[in-house]
């Protein structure tokens, strides 16, 4: 069974990092690109990034750029986010994805003072 | 970036009514060399991940009650949900997947029973 699972959520003051952790199994990882959406409270589902397949290709929202950055490990089937220079308004529920089929429960990222 | 809009924003239909809710593109999501549309459905509840309904435009997802149908091609496209049941109650949202990121969702519709 196909199976996503993020990590790493919390609560951090403005101004802070996070890193999310997202570990896959039941696919072949290192043959897929990967992706990142959130949701805000009461928002709509918003695309923030994108990794190929081999970590050499991503894309990131304006909302985002320059402040968070995707990597992954295909050796440990595992897909990261590393959050910098939080807002309040990046919080919300990160899920990782793989393309439309396959998506993760979600972790809640709260940054607030 | 392809913008995807959606309405209405939020409706509200009987049960065993039917609800249609309506996607479109600002370019076209058909792809030629497949003649397949990259327009994908989700539903969407409180505390759980997007649901993957309808894929491909029309294709519906393993597991998925038939009562839930998608349409169209190009840049119109439409859900439909016939015999509105409660457990539908949800958000639903298309999403474009053409070609290279971002795959963007459109704004959401509100599903309620009337």
């Amino acid at each position: 069974e196909m199976h996503l699972a993020e990590s790493g959520g919390g609560r951090v003051q403005p101004g802070g990092s996070l890193k999310l952790s997202c570990s896959a199994s039941g696919f072949t990882f290192t043959h897929t690109a990967m992706h990142w959406v959130r949701q805000a409270p009461g928002k709509g589902l918003e695309y923030i990034s994108a990794i190929g397949s081999d970590g050499a290709d991503t894309y990131y929202a304006d909302s985002v750029k320059g402040r968070f950055t995707v990597s992954r490990d295909n050796d440990r089937n595992k897909l990261y986010l590393q959050m910098t220079s939080l807002k309040e308004e990046d919080t919300a529920v990160y899920f990782c994805s793989r393309g439309v089929d396959v998506w993760g429960q979600g972790t809640t990222v709260t940054v607030s003072s | 970036d392809i913008v995807m809009t959606q309405s209405p924003g939020s409706l509200a239909v009987s049960l065993g009514e039917r609800a249609t809710i309506n996607c479109k593109s600002s370019q076209s999501l058909l792809y030629s060399s497949d003649n397949q549309n990259y327009l994908a459905w989700y539903q969407k509840k409180p505390g759980q991940p997007p649901k993957l309904l309808i894929y491909r435009a029309s294709t519906r997802e393993s597991g998925v009650p038939d009562r839930f149908s998608g349409s169209g091609s190009g840049t119109d496209f439409t859900l439909t949900i016939s015999g509105l049941q409660a457990e539908d109650v949800a958000v639903y949202y298309c999403q474009q997947y053409f070609g290279l990121p971002p795959y963007t969702f459109g704004q959401g519709t509100k599903v309620e029973i009337k």
